[in-house]
C-alpha cells in the first residue's frame, strides 16, 4: 500500500508565477490535511479537505492561496502570485473517514527566487 | 482557544538515559493523542498514540496519559543519538478528527 505521495518533492518558482501542488492519499483515505512547515518553525495548519468538500480553511491565507480535492485526482494545493514568504515546505496528510491518525507526505519544498 | 502546549528545548540527554517530553492540553474532552517524530528535514511519522489514562509501551518508547491533569508524556528509554529529532505532540479535540498540533520539542541525544 503505498504512502502518502506529493509532488513535485522540490519547486523553484519567480516572484509573481504560480505554484501547484499536488497530493494523493493513501489508498482508502478520504481526507486530506495540508500544512506549512517554515524553516525551524512548527507545522501551521492550512486547510482540510474531504472529497469534493473544504471542510475547514481557518489557516488558510486570504489571498493568493487555494485548495481543492476534486472527486477524482488529487488534492491541490494552489498558490498565485508567489512571494519570498512563501517559501516554505509544504506537507500533505492523509486520514481514513473513521480514523484520526494522520499520515504524512514527503513534503513538497518551495523556493520563490 | 484550543491549545496544545510543548517545551521547545533543545532538551539535551545523554546516550543511554531516559529523555522524558512533556505535553498539556487545554481541553478537558480531547480523547485521542499522538506523538509524532520529525528528523531534520524530513516529514512527521507517527511514534504512537494513546487514548486512555496510564501507560502504553512499544519497545524503547512509552506513552503516559493523565486526562485529569490534561498533559500527556513520551519517554524513550536507553535514548540513542539516532532518537535526535522533533517531538510533536498533537491531541484531537472535536469531533471533526482534526488535530492540534504542539510547535514541538527538539530533542539532541549526546553521545
Amino acid at each position: 500500500n503505498a504512502g502518502v505521495m506529493q509532488n513535485p518533492r522540490h519547486l523553484v518558482r519567480r516572484r509573481g508565477q504560480e505554484a501547484r501542488l499536488r497530493c494523493s492519499p493513501m489508498k482508502g483515505h478520504s481526507h486530506v490535511y495540508w500544512y506549512r512547515q517554515l524553516p525551524e518553525e512548527g507545522l501551521k495548519f492550512m486547510v482540510y479537505l474531504q472529497k469534493e468538500n473544504i471542510i475547514d480553511e481557518s489557516g488558510m491565507p486570504k489571498e493568493r492561496f487555494s485548495a481543492e480535492f476534486p472527486k477524482e485526482g488529487p488534492s491541490i494545493l494552489r498558490i498565485q502570485q508567489v512571494v519570498r514568504g512563501d517559501s516554505a515546505a509544504y506537507f500533505c496528510a492523509s486520514s481514513p473517514e473513521t480514523e484520526e491518525t494522520q499520515y504524512f507526505g514527503p513534503g513538497t519544498r518551495l523556493l520563490v527566487l | 482557544q484550543k491549545e496544545v502546549e510543548q517545551n521547545s528545548g533543545p532538551l539535551s540527554v545523554p546516550e543511554g538515559a531516559i529523555a522524558s517530553l512533556n505535553c498539556t492540553y487545554s481541553d478537558r474532552v480531547s480523547q485521542s493523542f499522538f506523538w509524532y517524530r520529525q528528523y531534520s528535514g524530513k516529514s512527521p511519522e507517527l511514534i504512537m498514540s494513546i487514548y486512555s489514562n496510564g501507560d502504553k509501551e512499544d519497545g524503547r518508547f512509552t506513552a503516559q496519559l493523565n486526562k485529569a491533569s490534561q498533559y500527556v508524556s513520551l519517554l524513550i528509554r536507553d535514548s540513542q543519538p539516532s532518537d535526535s529529532a522533533t517531538y510533536l505532540c498533537a491531541v484531537v479535540m472535536d469531533s471533526n478528527y482534526q488535530l492540534i498540533w504542539g510547535a514541538g520539542t527538539k530533542l539532541i541525544i549526546k553521545p
